[in-house]
């Protein structure tokens, strides 16, 4: 079956850009979308079809997929951006929904 | 504005079945915008896809669950359900409903429920 990694944790001062990335065999060949989890809440897609923003999503959230790596990239990240991020894509061959492990935004 | 509302037992014993319902509020269960599914997340752990079914009837299941899981629709009562049976401690999880829209870019989820916390145990 088809697999996602993210790294566990990636942190980040706020203001900066923070790059949170998603691997998997020929990625950049699929749509990956994003969804932000903050404690104690459901999730909420923040990127769909690699780089496009739902209504409502800050501009300072952008994403990128290529090659094997698909990436959501926050600039000017603000404490608020502070949360668990997954990754998702879909097997074209299967029909199946695959996400990845979830990575922890830390913002320092 | 799609609302979704999952309920059901919060504590099942192992080997027995888990049976969990979603009530869709705000569109009619048999609108062809939606997939409607479900997704777990294990304590402090990433979220796992269950698996979809469209109004008709059509299933998608997680392979690595597909034997032990059937969702079904209700349009009459606008609601999708879960079972999922012989469950054991890894099958405690935070559970999900979603709608996900679905078009040549695959499925997603737009709307989660506020999941409800299902424990294994004797």
């Amino acid at each position: 079956s088809y697999e996602l990694t993210q790294p566990p944790s990636v942190s980040v001062s706020a203001g900066q850009t923070a790059s949170i990335t998603c691997s998997g065999d020929k990625l950049g060949d699929k749509y990956v979308c994003w969804y932000q989890q903050k404690p104690g809440q459901s999730p909420v897609l923040v990127m769909y079809q690699d780089n496009k923003r739902p209504s409502g999503i800050p501009e300072r959230f952008s994403g990128s997929n290529s090659g094997n790596t698909a990436t959501l990239t926050i600039s000017g990240t603000q404490i608020i951006d502070e949360a668990d991020y997954h990754c998702q894509a879909w097997d074209t061959s299967t029909a199946d929904v695959v996400f990845g492990g979830g990575t922890k935004l830390t913002v320092l | 504005q799609l609302q979704l509302q999952e309920s059901g037992p919060g504590l099942v014993k192992p080997s027995e079945t888990l049976s969990l319902t979603c009530t869709v509020s705000g569109d009619s269960i048999s609108s062809t915008s939606y997939y409607w599914g479900w997704i777990r997340q294990p304590p402090v752990k990433g979220l796992e896809w269950i698996g979809n079914i469209y109004y008709s009837g059509t299933t998608y299941y997680n392979p690595s669950l597909k034997s032990r899981v059937t969702i079904s629709v209700d349009t009459s009562k606008n609601q999708f359900s879960l079972k999922l049976n012989s469950v054991t401690a890894a099958d405690t999880a935070l559970y999900y409903c979603a709608g996900l829209s679905y078009d040549s870019s695959g499925f997603r989820v737009e709307y989660w429920g506020q999941g409800t916390l299902v424990t294994v145990s004797s």
